[in-house]
Order: structure tokens, then sequence, then C-alpha cells
């Protein structure tokens, strides 16, 4: 079974401009979650989709949206870059929604730099 | 407020000696526990879990955790470490009675093991 991938693997933004990555869940995994890797901060929550329904959100500000299809890809936008947006963006899938005990399966992420 | 804590930035340890890595935290009731591994320059791993039973859980490449609820801690041990063990370690967190948002998985800041031949 393939694992969760994300696309692209690296990308160069510049401030002001918005960035969209995507996110495709291993095979029958309904619920995508979404999160932010720096160094100082650790693994920072963003948002948690199940069945095209956004479940659980963290507290990153509205520049950070998301969404998931009905096929359970996702993609995350973020609009109005600024420098500390700077981060890998991880993806992460799981058999079931928010509140179950089902482990979540990371995608390799993807290394966003704003310059 | 939810939370969850890994005291230890930076843990040492040399080969073949057992190591322990710790978290502590705060939620209500008896939460799901995780720990995920991530090593360098690849994903974050599933590593182990508590659901509910024996409080000593058994994971992936000799890793265990001890569930305590009295000090509500989730250390993570192996009885010999490896130098391939050195990796950045997370414990995480989900409420399993909370509704909506506060049912989400709290994450640690993570903890660097070095796992010094």
């Amino acid at each position: 079974k393939a694992g969760v991938t994300q696309t692209p693997r690296y990308l160069i933004k510049t401030r002001g401009q918005q960035v969209t990555l995507s996110c495709s869940p291993i095979s029958g995994h309904r619920s995508v979650s979404w999160y932010q890797q720096t160094p100082g901060q650790g693994l920072q929550f963003l948002f948690e989709y199940f069945s095209e329904t956004q479940r659980n959100k963290g507290n990153f500000p509205g520049r950070f949206s998301g969404r998931q299809f009905s096929n359970s890809r996702s993609e995350m936008n973020v609009s109005t870059l600024e420098l500390g947006d700077s981060a890998l963006y991880l993806c992460a899938s799981s058999r079931s929604v928010a509140g179950d005990h089902y482990e979540q399966y990371f995608g390799p992420g993807t290394r966003l730099t704003v310059t | 407020a939810q939370s969850v804590a890994q005291p230890e930035d930076q843990v040492n340890v040399a080969e073949g000696n057992p190591l322990t890595v710790k978290c502590t935290y705060s939620v209500s009731g008896n939460p799901y526990l995780f720990w995920y591994v991530q090593y360098p320059n690849r994903g974050l791993q599933f590593l182990l879990k508590y659901i509910t039973g024996d409080n000593l859980v058994k994971g992936s490449y000799g890793f265990e955790a001890e569930f305590n609820k009295s000090q509500t801690s989730f250390h993570l041990k192996k009885p010999s470490a490896l130098v391939s063990d050195s990796a950045l370690y997370f414990c995480a967190v989900r409420d399993r009675v909370s509704a909506g948002n506060n049912r989400k998985l709290i994450w640690g800041l993570g903890t660097s093991l070095a796992v010094n031949p």
C-alpha cells in the first residue's frame, strides 16, 4: 500500500505570495491532518479534516486554510506569505476521525522557504 | 488547558545502556497516548500507543512505554540503546472524553536522543 504523498517536496516563495500544498493520504484513510514543524516550535497542529469537513483546527491565523476533497486528498493554502512561515509542512493520514485511537501516518513533508 | 511536556530537550546515552525519554501530560480522563520518532532526513513514524489494558506497551524497534495514571506520565524506554536509535522523539496525547476541538492530538515539543558509540 502506498504511503502518504506530499507535493511539492520543496518550494521557495517570496513574501506576499501565496502557496498551495497537496497531500494524498493512504488509500482508505479518510482523516487528514496538517502540521507545521520548525526547529524552535516543534510540531504545531494546523487542522484536521474528515470526509471533507474540518473537524479540528489549531491556533494559526486565517491566512492558513485547507480543504479536503471527496477522494480524501487534501490541500492547504497559505496566503500573503511571511518570513516566519518558512517551515516543514507535514501531512498525516489515519483511518478515522478525531477522538479515535488510530495512529497517524506521515508524509515526507513540503519544505517551504519564504524569502 | 490540555498540554504535553517532554521535560528534556536532549538525552544522551551510551550504546548498550538503557534509555528513557520522558513524557508527562495534562489531559482529562484516560487519554490515548502515542510515541512517534523522526529519524534524520526521514518522516515521522509511529512507534507505539496506549489505548487501554496493560500499562506496559511494546512497540517497534524494541521500544516500550509505561503508562502511569497517578503520575500522568508515559515514558518511553529501551533496555539497550543502539546508535541507530539517535533521532527526535515526540510524545502525543489525545483526549478521549471531550467533544469537538478539544479532542485534537496534542504534541510535545520533542526530545532529541543521541546514542554515543
